[in-house]
């Protein structure tokens, strides 16, 4: 079963916009991961926030955890066209092989 | 350095047929993962591995079997295709190394079972 839910399934915006992708997960977690999928591709990592941080930046790109909720959300600055892509949230435990749970992922369209 | 490469990039099946998907990777990476990815849905993990020579069962595993004979390689089979597994199958590899270690990810294998 997927860990959680991300929100908005689709989201469009002009350029220059921001925009917010949130994920809701279920289970305690060691780390929390955003990956971006472009069409016909696959999954590219963008930053990964431990468990004990409450947000990491990284370029236009910043990213908040809340343990307390089980939520985070990614806010990408000043799109850009390329942005263009399916983000996703992925939940790691405190396990030893590394493995994954991943939302449904957020689709997000930048318009020029 | 060609990462995590994927093979076929397509392909198409009768019910009942057999197939092998190939994952490569060039990194030195101990763990290997296998996933699929319908539409709506994120991904779902099919089997997993830690290590050469050993496999482990992830949350959609039935009608799959996997192998690990080499550390840079990671084989899906599909005994005997059904149409429910139309789908599109990821790898992925990552260091063992610490907690923190991102996975990197081919880019899929397009099957479709008739």
């Amino acid at each position: 079963s997927q860990q959680g839910e991300e929100d908005p399934q689709a989201l469009s915006i002009q350029e220059g916009e921001n925009a917010t992708m949130n994920c809701s997960y279920k289970t305690s977690i060691n780390n929390l991961q955003w990956y971006r999928q472009n069409s016909g591709r696959g999954l590219v990592h963008l930053i990964l926030i431990r468990s004990n941080e409450r947000e990491k930046h990284s370029g236009r790109l910043r990213v908040t955890l809340d343990t307390s909720k089980k939520s985070s959300s990614l806010l990408i600055t000043a799109s850009r066209a390329a942005d263009t892509a399916s983000y996703f949230c992925a939940t790691a435990g405190s396990g030893n092989t590394g493995k994954l749970i991943f939302g449904q992922g957020t689709t997000l369209q930048v318009k020029p | 350095n060609a990462g995590v490469t994927q093979t076929p990039k397509f392909r198409v099946l009768k019910t009942g047929q057999s197939m092998t998907l190939l994952c490569a990777q060039d990194m030195n990476h101990e763990y290997m993962y296998w996933y699929r990815q319908d539409p709506g849905m994120g991904l779902r993990l099919i089997h997993y591995s830690v290590g050469e020579g050993t496999t482990a069962k992830g949350e959609v595993p039935d009608g799959y079997n996997v192998s690990r004979l080499k550390k840079q390689n990671f084989l899906l089979g599909l005994e005997s295709a059904a149409p429910s597994q139309t789908s599109v199958y990821f790898c992925a590899s990552r260091l063992r190394r610490g907690s923190y270690q991102p996975q990197h990810f081919g880019d899929g294998t397009r099957l479709s079972i008739l």
